[in-house]
C-alpha cells in the first residue's frame, strides 16, 4: 500500500517563475493538505482540499493556489516566485472526519535562485 | 490563539538515557495533540497522538500524556537509541484537520 507520494523531489527555479508541485494521497484518503516548511522551522499550513474544493486556507498570499482532482490527487501552484518561497513543501492526506491522523509525503525541496 | 511551544534544541543525550521534550499549547476548546518525527531528508511520520484529556499516546517506547490542567503534552522515552536521532514536532489540530506545529526539537543521541 503506497503512502503519500510527491513529485518532483527537488526543484530549482528563479525569481518570477511559476512552479507546480504534485501529490498523490494514501489509498483511501480523500483530504489533502499542503504545508510549507522553511529551514529549521515547523511546517506552516497553506491550504486544504476536500471534494475538489479548497476547504480552508492559511495565511498565504494568492500567489499560492491549488487544485484537487476527482481521484483525490492534488497540485500546488506558486506564481511569481520569491526568494522567500525556498522551502520544503509537504503534502499530507487523511480521511475526512474528526481526529483522523494526517500522513505526510517526503516533500518537494524547492530552491529559488 | 492557537499555538504550540516546544523546548529549543538540540537535545544531546547518550544512548540509554531518559528523554523528555516539553510541549505546551494554547487553544480554545479541546484539540487533539500529536507528536511527529522527521528523519533527515524525509517527511513527517506520526509518532503518537491523544484526542482527549488524560489520554496517553504511546508508540515505539515513546509516550506522551494529554494534560489539560497544564496544557501540556510532553514527549518521554525511558531509554533512547542512536536511531532515535531526528527532529520531533509537537502539533495540535484546529478546524478541519489543520495542524499547527511547534518549531521542532532536534534530538542527537551518541553511542
Amino acid at each position: 500500500d503506497a503512502g503519500v507520494t510527491q513529485s518532483p523531489t527537488h526543484l530549482i527555479k528563479t525569481r518570477g517563475q511559476q512552479v507546480t508541485l504534485r501529490c498523490s494521497p494514501k489509498s483511501g484518503h480523500d483530504t489533502v493538505s499542503w504545508y510549507q516548511q522553511a529551514l529549521g522551522q515547523g511546517p506552516q499550513f497553506i491550504f486544504q482540499y476536500y471534494e475538489e474544493e479548497e476547504r480552508q486556507r492559511g495565511n498565504f498570499p494568492d500567489r499560492f493556489s491549488g487544485h484537487q482532482f476527482p481521484n483525490y490527487s492534488s497540485e500546488l501552484n506558486v506564481n511569481a516566485l520569491l526568494l522567500g518561497d525556498s522551502a520544503l513543501y509537504l503534502c499530507a492526506s487523511s480521511r475526512t472526519g474528526p481526529n483522523q491522523p494526517q500522513h505526510f509525503g517526503d516533500g518537494t525541496r524547492l530552491s529559488i535562485l | 490563539g492557537n499555538s504550540v511551544t516546544q523546548m529549543e534544541g538540540p537535545v544531546t543525550l547518550s544512548e540509554e538515557a531518559f528523554l523528555t521534550i516539553n510541549c505546551t499549547y494554547t487553544a480554545t476548546g479541546y484539540p487533539s495533540l500529536f507528536w511527529y518525527v522527521q528523519y533527515p531528508g524525509e517527511g513527517l511520520q506520526l509518532l503518537l497522538k491523544a484526542t482527549k484529556a488524560d489520554d496517553k499516546g504511546s508508540n515505539k517506547g515513546f509516550e506522551a500524556t494529554y494534560r489539560k490542567e497544564t496544557t501540556s503534552f510532553h514527549l518521554e522515552k525511558g531509554s533512547v537509541q542512536v536511531s532515535d536521532s531526528a527532529v520531533y514536532f509537537c502539533a495540535r489540530n484546529t478546524g478541519f484537520q489543520k495542524l499547527v506545529f511547534g518549531t521542532g526539537t532536534r534530538l542527537l543521541v551518541s553511542p
